[in-house]
């Protein structure tokens, strides 16, 4: 099945640095990747959708010059949390679609990323 | 996409069968049905999904009524690794489509 895999699973650094994030999609070219932050006890929350190619669309409320996103391939979409500070602090995950086909393909999701910032 | 209601908990008896349910009562009629679980910091782990008809895989079914207004996520025989929390999500079939998620139904299996 499809594979998406995530990089680094842990980082913890001092406030005001900038952490990079990778996503790859192991077997499957994804035009489009979505990267999610989870906080403790609560669901899933959609910050951007990745676009191979072109400028990410982000959600209501997600800072676009805070957390970069660059798609710059079919298979790697990075997500750059910028001068990160300790509310920045949360799990954070990536997903994609394999090629779309008959029924809906569903999305596979990478291992997350813990960020911990001091 | 149309939003999804599922109860906040369940528990079930390891080796019975675990049955969650879905209410998506404003559907389209071209979403589909998503099921998806976590286990505690791990990404989500894809289950299975239908439009209409009931689905079956290694991992699940999915019973999908016919008005397709609710579904019921059926685990066979539950193990203690199925504790998780599982979350239904409808969505359009394109792979440009996002995910929303809800809050999900936290499922314990107990021995």
């Amino acid at each position: 099945g499809a594979v998406v895999s995530q990089h680094p699973s842990r980082v913890i650094c001092k406030s005001g640095t900038s952490v990079k994030i990778e996503c790859r999609s192991l077997d499957f070219q994804a035009t489009t990747m979505f990267w999610y932050r989870q906080f403790p006890k609560q669901s899933l929350m959609l910050m951007a959708t990745s676009n191979e190619g072109s400028k990410a669309t982000y959600e209501q409320g997600v800072e676009k010059d805070k957390f970069l996103i660059n798609h710059a391939s079919l298979t790697l979409s990075t997500l750059t949390v910028t001068s990160a500070h300790p509310e920045d602090s949360s799990f954070y995950i990536c997903s994609a679609s394999s090629p779309q086909g008959q029924g809906g393909q569903p999305q596979h999701f990478g291992d997350g990323t813990r960020l911990s910032i001091l | 996409d149309a939003k999804t209601t599922q109860p906040p908990s369940m528990d079930c008896a390891e080796g019975r069968a675990a049955n969650l349910p879905c209410n998506h009562s404003t559907i389209s009629g071209n979403e589909y049905v998503y099921w998806y679980r976590q286990i505690h910091s791990q990404g989500p782990q894809y289950i299975i999904h239908g439009l209409k008809n009931n689905e079956t895989n290694e991992m699940a079914s999915l019973i999908i009524t016919e008005d397709r207004k609710s579904s019921t996520l059926i685990l066979p025989h539950a193990t203690l690794r199925d504790t998780a929390v599982y979350y239904c999500i409808v969505r359009a079939p394109y792979n440009t489509d996002k995910l929303i998620f809800g809050t999900g139904t936290r499922l314990q299996v107990f021995p």
